[in-house]
Parts: structure tokens; sequence; C-alpha cells
């Protein structure tokens, strides 16, 4: 079983809708969580991070699930420029890095 | 450039050459990581570099991957011997903390191709 795991999509929605992505993780010692946005061909870029109260950033809200041991990540009004791929990234106690899952990739259309 | 810079962009390498990757982190960083990123996966750790120091390499899929960073900005990544399996976008990413939570900022990456 891998240590982080994503839905791979694609996620095809219209613009304008609701989306979310949910993205879970094994290692109950994982204590840092990111969203990071990849855009094809492209590096990943820090979308945001994910703190235990949650957080939001405009259209972009984060939250998390200790207990349950997943992150999500929640688009609303989704623009044609949302359309990539989204990598959730997990920091394990003791572990020097981030372990990035998969990756879910969003197509958003007129 | 104020981000983290990365030569080649794009690399065919012959099965058996020996391959340099350079990774230009942004100025004053610490912290460097070196990332493994096949078609359709998450990028995969290889190692981290603490100024000069490799404090972690245990991602290095064999040894044939070799990492430096002597003088703690500048890194190379050396792959000896190449097989059509290393294949991949090689992605450093260098953060300005040695905290777990501080961003990492990553370079566009060197596409490696082994024909």
């Amino acid at each position: 079983r891998k240590e982080v795991e994503q839905d791979p999509g694609p996620f095809n929605v219209p613009e304008g809708a609701t989306v979310a992505f949910n993205c879970t993780y094994s290692n109950s010692a994982s204590q840092s969580f990111f969203w990071y946005r990849q855009d094809c061909r492209k590096e990943p870029k820090l979308l945001m991070s994910v703190y235990s109260s949650g957080n939001e950033d405009g259209r972009f809200t984060a939250q998390l699930n200790r207990a349950s041991q997943y992150i999500s990540l929640l688009i609303r009004d989704s623009k044609l420029s949302d359309s990539a791929t989204y990598l959730c990234a997990v920091n394990i106690a003791g572990y020097s890095t981030l372990t990035f899952g998969k990756g879910t990739m969003l197509l958003v259309s007129p | 450039g104020a981000g983290v810079s990365q030569s080649p962009r794009y690399k065919v390498a012959k099965r058996g050459q020996d391959v340099a990757l350079r990774c230009d982190p942004i100025s004053g960083h610490v912290s460097l990581f070196w990332y493994q990123q096949a078609l359709g996966q998450g990028p995969e750790f290889l190692t981290y570099f603490q100024n000069e120091a490799q404090l972690d390499k245990s991602g290095l899929p064999s040894d044939r991957f070799f990492a430096e960073r002597p003088e703690g900005s500048v890194s190379t990544l050396k792959i000896q011997r190449t097989q059509q399996e290393d294949s991949a976008v090689y992605l450093c990413a260098s953060s300005s903390s040695t905290s777990k939570s501080a961003e990492a900022f990553f370079g566009q990456g060197t596409r490696l191709t082994v024909v």
C-alpha cells in the first residue's frame, strides 16, 4: 500500500462547479500536509499548506482529518485555469522530505 | 534569476552513457532536495542536502546515482551507465529552512530520455 494515495481522475467539471479531492495517508506519524498544483510539463508549485484547523484561500479550502487520515481540497467556482494535476504531499515524522501522491487530474471545461 | 534553476532542461542519453544534472537553488536556501518523477506519477524522493551535508540519500535507486553539493549551493546529480528505466523528469527543490513545514520551491526539472 502506498503511503499517500490519490484518485488519479481525471475529474471533468464545467466552469463554475465545485469539486473536491481527497488524499489518504497511511502513516499516523505524518505531521505536515500540503497541496501542490502541477501544470502539464511544468514543476509542482505550492498551492496551500493544510492546517489542523482547516484553511481557506479564496476559492480553495483545505482540510485535515487526522482520525481518518486524509486531507481534502475543495475548489469552488471552478475556472478553466484551474485545469491541472493536484498533488498532495505529506511530511512523515523522522523523514527529511515530502512524500507525494500520484496526483489528481482536474479538467475544467467551458 | 529568483527561482530554482536546473540545466539542461532536456537530455537524451544513450544507454550506458553517464549524465550530470545541475541545480542552482534559490540563493541562501539551506535545504536542497532531488526528486524523480516518472510519467503519470508523483515526485519520488531521491536525496536531501542541508548546506553541503547530504543528510539523506535513502531514495537513490542504485549505486549508479550520486549527488553532491560541495559548497552548499549548486548541486549536481550524476547518473552513471544510464538505463532506460532512468528516463524521467528530475526535479530539484530548495527551501530556506530546515523546518518540515517550510515551503519547498521546485525548479522546472531536467527531462532525461535514455535511448
